[in-house]
């Protein structure tokens, strides 16, 4: 069973809008959570992440949103532009053993 | 900047044929990862190991092995090859307490099975 759901396979948004991706979890011993950008034929990179104990966190154009009482967490980014283009990763770690636990992905398209 | 490498970043191979992915990283990181992910899905961990001679199966059964005789290399290792493990690999690293809530992900290896 998915402990880390990210529900939308794919996202377009127009350049210069606000894209938001969203993330649910259903395991309440994750102590963090973690979005990652990957390109094709590359490897992820770290985007941006945020402990349990804050409910937002701002970096550049991109802010991650954690609702711990509904078990959800977003990533905005804005403005968009076309190089966000990429499949962005939600992943949480667990408490105990300190691995991170993947969603599947979303698709974000920003187009010009 | 991370320093992760892995060779080949593309193999064709076929059925039965010993393989070994490698992976090396040059930040001292403890703590090294593999994963699988095929397209459209999660990343599942398949291996992981805390530091030197230490190896541990991840989440995701796998029939393939790791070993951790030095610190920035952890390689792969798939005895005998099947279509079904047709996948992308990626290695990762993290760096020490009290940072260790990120890792560091090099490029993938690409493997396809026929």
């Amino acid at each position: 069973d998915q402990q880390v759901k990210q529900n939308s396979p794919s996202l377009s948004v127009q350049e210069g809008r606000i894209s938001i991706l969203n993330c649910d979890y259903t395991n309440s011993m994750f102590d963090y959570f973690l979005w990652y950008k990957k390109y094709p034929a590359e490897g992820p990179t770290f985007l941006i992440s945020i402990s349990s104990i804050k409910d937002k966190n701002e970096d550049g154009r991109f802010t991650v949103f954690l609702n711990k009482s509904a078990k959800h967490l977003s990533l905005h980014i804005v403005p968009s532009q076309p190089g966000d283009s990429a499949v962005y990763f939600c992943a949480a770690k667990d408490r105990g053993q300190g691995n991170l636990i993947f969603g599947k992905g979303t698709k974000l398209s920003v187009k010009p | 900047e991370a320093d992760i490498y892995q060779t080949p970043r593309y193999l064709v191979i076929g059925t039965g044929k010993k393989i070994t992915l490698e992976c090396s990283q040059t930040m001292g990181h403890d703590k090294m990862y593999w994963y699988q992910q095929d397209p459209g899905m999660e990343l599942h961990l398949i291996h992981y190991s805390y530091g030197v001679n230490s190896t541990e199966k991840g989440d995701l059964s796998s029939e393939s092995t790791v070993s951790r005789i030095r610190t920035e290399h952890f390689p792969l290792t798939l005895e005998s090859a099947r279509p079904s493990h047709t996948s992308q690999y990626l290695c990762a690293s993290s760096p020490p307490y009290p940072s260790l809530n990120e890792q560091f992900f090099g490029p993938g290896t690409r493997l396809t099975v026929l």
